[in-house]
């Protein structure tokens, strides 16, 4: 069955870096379009970035574009969210998604982690 | 950016009731719409893609309707499990965007 799991999680600073993981099993990684989405403490969710298959398109929202880098390595089935100059807003529980069929996308968001926790926070 | 709004914030309702949850776009989204469960604590769960279809493993209790620019998730009968927060997607233009969420709850 699909099982995604992110880390990389945790407390940074305001202007702080952080790098979140998502180890992938279950399915062919390397066909699937993924996606990572956050939801800020007690709110709704938020799309934040989605990568094609082979990692040749990325899409982000206005929120993060320029301070965040999704990128993927399908030699080893990671998922990867580059957190730059982070802010106070950024806090959120992060979950990676796969999308849901083996083709260039975006369709929808088929099957997620459990989430990791990022607080910024000085 | 699409704005999706859904209606009404809360829907308070007994189990075995219907429950019939809104969601409006500000300009059409075509059939690239979909819906999903959130229970506390847990990740988001697809339900419903592309307007209509039911993704992997939901019960047929569950069904979509709508196009253009309105939306519903109906629930047929209400189980204990079906209370939670629902949210609607759309696909059809980047940014992606969900509603705010429609959380149905035990009167």
């Amino acid at each position: 069955q699909v099982q995604l799991v992110e880390s990389g999680g945790g407390v940074v600073q305001p202007g702080g870096s952080l790098r979140l993981s998502c180890a992938a099993s279950g399915f062919i990684f390397s066909s699937y379009g993924m996606y990572w989405v956050r939801q800020a403490p007690g709110k709704g969710l938020e799309w934040v970035a989605f990568t094609w298959y082979d990692g040749s398109n990325e899409y982000y929202a206005d929120s993060v574009k320029g301070r965040f880098t999704i990128f993927r390595d399908n030699s080893k089935n990671m998922l990867f969210l580059q957190m730059n100059s982070l802010r106070a807003d950024d806090t959120a529980v992060y979950y990676c998604a796969k999308d849901l069929l083996a083709a260039p996308g975006p369709y929808y968001f088929d099957s997620w982690g459990q989430g990791t926790l990022v607080t910024v926070s000085s | 950016e699409i704005v999706l709004t859904q209606s009404p914030a809360t829907l308070s309702l007994s189990p075995g009731e219907r429950a019939t949850l809104s969601c409006r776009a500000n300009q059409s989204v075509s059939t690239y719409l979909a819906w999903y469960q959130q229970k506390p604590g847990q990740a988001p769960r697809l339900l419903i893609y592309d307007i209509s279809n039911r993704a992997t493993d939901i019960p047929a209790r569950f069904s979509g309707s709508g196009s253009g620019t309105d939306f519903t998730l109906t629930i047929s009968s209400l189980e204990p499990e079906d209370f939670a927060v629902y949210y609607c997607q759309q696909r059809s233009i980047w940014p992606l965007t969900f509603g705010g969420g429609t959380r149905v709850e035990i009167k």
